[in-house]
């Protein structure tokens, strides 16, 4: 098993460009999420799905956007990218969004926006 | 607000015993995490605790108090490889998961 996939590990983009983070998992998880992650402070959510055709906000949305038209694929959107969204991205997943919701994470993609 | 904290950075022999100490305030509680993340990886899950009590696994033990609001990781004969951040994470009333900044684990030999 692949496990949880992201694509791309590395990326620069110059502000106001817009790109997509890819994420793919084959474990069959209802639940995925986006995560992001700067020094010194704790990984915060960005969006999250429950399953196919469900998403809701996490806590830093702004800026972003998702979608879950299949199980296996969650792709996070950056719209218009901004120095502010320069940070290490993981995509992350779980069998279940309750109880003992073990996360598989991704390999992280680095985002640099100059 | 919600709150989880964790000493930002720790040094130990090789060989010897760590304990890392997890305080959490939150919303609700239904259970507390730990995961390991060597730098430049992925988070990997290290343990689940959602009674109180110790719960170990092979040189790794993770002890939670729920009345205080406390957990630590205790690791025993540490390794090189042992040197990672540790996060602790604390699921909300909601199931959100609250994290902390991470303690970056130091192993000198």
């Amino acid at each position: 098993n692949a496990g949880v996939t992201q694509t791309p590990k590395f990326q620069v983009l110059k502000t106001g460009q817009s790109m997509t983070l890819q994420c793919a998992q084959d474990m069959n998880h209802e639940y995925m999420s986006w995560y992001r992650q700067d020094p010194g402070m704790g990984l915060r959510l960005i969006h999250y799905s429950v399953g196919a055709g469900i998403t809701d906000q996490g806590e830093v949305p702004n800026g972003y956007n998702v979608s879950r038209s299949t199980t296996e694929d969650f792709p996070l959107r950056l719209l218009s990218a901004a120095p502010s969204q320069t940070s290490v991205y993981f995509c992350a997943s779980s069998y279940t969004s309750s109880g003992a919701n073990v996360l598989t994470f991704g390999a992280g993609s680095r985002l640099t926006v100059l | 607000g919600q709150n989880i904290d964790q000493p930002t950075e720790m040094t130990a022999t090789e060989g010897a015993i760590v304990q890392i100490n997890c305080t959490y305030q939150t919303s609700g509680f239904n259970g507390l995490f730990w995961y390991q993340q060597h730098a430049g990886e992925a988070p990997t899950f290290l343990s689940y605790n959602v009674l109180d009590g110790l719960e170990e696994k092979g040189r790794f033990s993770s002890f939670l108090s729920r009345s205080k609001g406390y957990s630590y990781l205790l690791l025993k004969e540490l390794q090189m490889k042992d040197s990672a951040s540790y996060l602790c994470a604390v699921s909300d009333s909601n199931y959100q998961l609250i994290w902390g900044a991470g303690t970056k684990l130091i192993i000198k030999p």
